[in-house]
C-alpha cells in the first residue's frame, strides 16, 4: 500500500538554528503534499499545502518565511522551520495522495517530533 | 467542507464491538465520509472512507444514514491496539485533498 516517510522522526536542537524536515512517497507520485502541526493534547492543524514545481499555499495565520516548503520532484516536499524558538516546539507530520489512482485516500508519515531548547 | 461532530470520548471492552458516531448534517451531495485514527505519538492511519453506501473493510465498517446526516465506525471485535483518537472528516473528493481535522473521539479499549 502506500507509505509516506518522514525524516528525521525526532529531532532537539538550540534556538535560532534551522531545521529541515523530509516527506517522501515511497511507492507512488504525489503533485500535492500537506504540512500539519499537531501540539500536546490538540488535534492536527493543516499548516500549508506543498506543490510540486511551484509556491506552497500556506494557510492563514502561517508564516511563510518561517516555515520554508519546496516541493522539487514529484516523491519530495520538505519543510524547514527557520530560527527555530521554542515557540516552534511540536509534533509535524505529512501527507500525500496517489495521483495517478482516483478516489485514493490521504496517507500520512509517522510524523516528526522537534523540540527546540 | 461540512463540519462534524464526534463524542470527545468513548470506552469499550475488548472483543466486544466499538460503534463511534459522527454527525455531518450539514454534509453536500459530492461529499464523502472519511475516517481516520491517531494512535499516540504516531501520523494518523487511514481507516475506510464512503459516499452514501455501507462499506466494509478489513480493519472497519462505515455505516452512513440514508440522509447522510451522520453516520457510525464499528470496530467489530476491539483489541488494545485500537485505543487512540478517531477522526471523522468530510471532504470532496477530486476537489482539494485538504483535510481539516476536528477533534475527534478518544476510544479507550479496556482489557
Amino acid at each position: 500500500g502506500a507509505v509516506v516517510s518522514q525524516h528525521p522522526s525526532w529531532v532537539i536542537c538550540k534556538s535560532g538554528t534551522s531545521v529541515k524536515i523530509e516527506c517522501r512517497s515511497l511507492d507512488f507520485q504525489a503533485t500535492t503534499m500537506f504540512w500539519y502541526r499537531q501540539f500536546p493534547k490538540q488535534s492536527l492543524m493543516l499548516m500549508a499545502t506543498s506543490n510540486e514545481g511551484s509556491k506552497a499555499t500556506y494557510e492563514q495565520g502561517v508564516e511563510k518565511d518561517k516555515f520554508l516548503i519546496n516541493h522539487a520532484s514529484l516523491t519530495l516536499s520538505t519543510l524547514t522551520v527557520t530560527s527555530a524558538h521554542p515557540e516552534d516546539s511540536s509534533f509535524y507530520i505529512c501527507s500525500a495522495r496517489d495521483w495517478g489512482r482516483q478516489n485514493q485516500p490521504q496517507h500520512f508519515g509517522d510524523g516528526t517530533r522537534l523540540s527546540i531548547l | 467542507d461540512a463540519k462534524t461532530t464526534q463524542p470527545p470520548s468513548m470506552d469499550c471492552a475488548e472483543g466486544r464491538a466499538a460503534n463511534l458516531p459522527c454527525n455531518h448534517s450539514t454534509i453536500s451531495g459530492n461529499e464523502y465520509v472519511y475516517w481516520y485514527r491517531q494512535i499516540h505519538s504516531q501520523g494518523p492511519q487511514y481507516i475506510i472512507h464512503g459516499l452514501k453506501n455501507n462499506e466494509t473493510n478489513e480493519m472497519a465498517s462505515l455505516i452512513i444514514t440514508e440522509d447522510r446526516k451522520s453516520s457510525t465506525l464499528i470496530l467489530p471485535h476491539a483489541t488494545l491496539r485500537d485505543t487512540a483518537v478517531y477522526y471523522c472528516i468530510v471532504r470532496v473528493a477530486y476537489n482539494t485533498d485538504k483535510l481539516i481535522f476536528g477533534t475527534g473521539t478518544r476510544l479507550q479499549v479496556f482489557p
